[in-house]
C-alpha cells in the first residue's frame, strides 16, 4: 500500500533562513509520481512540483529546490531564503500508475512559519 | 482563465441533515476529482470523476456519494450528517486523469456539522 510520512509537523525558521522539509515515501510500484503542494491560509492547494519515478534530477525553482533520492524513498523540498509570504503548511503527495494512475495520498503535511 | 470554484464556501448543518456540494472545473477540464481534510486525517480522496463516469472511490462510507454532469461540473452529496463529517472538502480538476497532468484545486467548502 502507498503511504506518505511528512514527520515534520511544524517548523519556524526566522526570514532568509534555509530550510528542508521532509518526506518519505512508501510504494511497492516500480512506475509513481511524486507531488508537493503548498496550502496557504486561503485554503487553496498550490501545486509545486511534480516528478516521476524515473526521474531522478534534483530541480530548482527560483528559490524552491526538489532532491529526489530512490534509494532512501525521500522527496525533500528546501526553501532558500526563507520568506513571510512562504508561511504555508506543505504537502507531499503519492500517486501510483499501476491501474491507471490511483489518487493522490497525501502526507500529513509540515505547517511552515516564517518570522520576519 | 477562471479557476476551480466552490460553492458554497460555508457551510453549517445539523445531525442527520444531508448536504450537497459544488464544484465547477477549469474550462476543458474533464476530471475532477474531492478530497476530504480534516485535522485529524488529514487529506484523504473521496472520489474521482471523468467524463461523467467514476474512475475512483475512496474508502468512505455509502452516505458519500456524487456525480458529474456532461458540462464537467461536479456534485457532492452526503446524507446523515454525522459531526465527524465537519471538515473542509477540496475538488481539484485536471484534464485527463493520468497524473501527468497537472491537479488544480479549488478553494474548498468548510463544512461545520452541529
Amino acid at each position: 500500500a502507498q503511504k506518505v510520512t511528512q514527520a515534520q509537523t511544524e517548523i519556524s525558521v526566522v526570514e532568509k533562513e534555509d530550510v528542508t522539509l521532509d518526506c518519505v515515501y512508501e510504494t511497492r510500484d516500480t512506475t509513481y509520481y511524486l507531488f508537493w503542494y503548498k496550502q496557504p491560509p486561503s485554503g487553496e492547494l498550490v501545486f509545486l512540483i511534480r516528478r516521476n519515478s524515473f526521474d531522478e534530477q534534483n530541480e530548482i525553482s527560483g528559490r524552491y529546490s526538489w532532491n529526489f533520492q530512490k534509494s532512501t524513498s525521500s522527496f525533500n523540498f528546501t526553501i532558500t531564503a526563507s520568506q513571510v509570504v512562504d508561511s504555508a503548511v506543505y504537502f507531499c503527495a503519492l500517486s501510483e500508475q499501476e491501474g491507471g494512475n490511483t489518487p493522490l495520498v497525501f502526507g500529513k503535511g509540515t505547517r511552515l512559519s516564517v518570522i520576519a | 482563465k477562471a479557476g476551480v470554484t466552490q460553492t458554497p464556501r460555508y457551510l453549517i448543518k445539523t445531525r442527520g441533515q444531508q448536504v450537497t456540494l459544488s464544484c465547477s472545473p477549469i474550462s476543458g477540464h474533464r476530471s475532477v476529482s474531492w478530497y476530504q481534510q480534516t485535522p485529524g486525517q488529514g487529506l484523504q480522496f473521496l472520489f474521482e470523476y471523468f467524463s461523467e463516469t467514476q474512475r475512483n472511490k475512496g474508502n468512505f462510507p455509502g452516505r458519500f456519494s456524487g456525480r458529474q454532469f456532461s458540462n464537467s461540473r461536479s456534485e457532492m452529496n452526503v446524507s446523515t450528517l454525522e459531526l465527524g463529517d465537519s471538515a473542509l472538502y477540496l475538488c481539484a480538476s485536471s484534464l485527463g486523469s493520468n497524473r501527468l497532468y497537472e491537479q488544480y484545486f479549488g478553494p474548498g467548502t468548510r463544512l461545520t456539522v452541529t
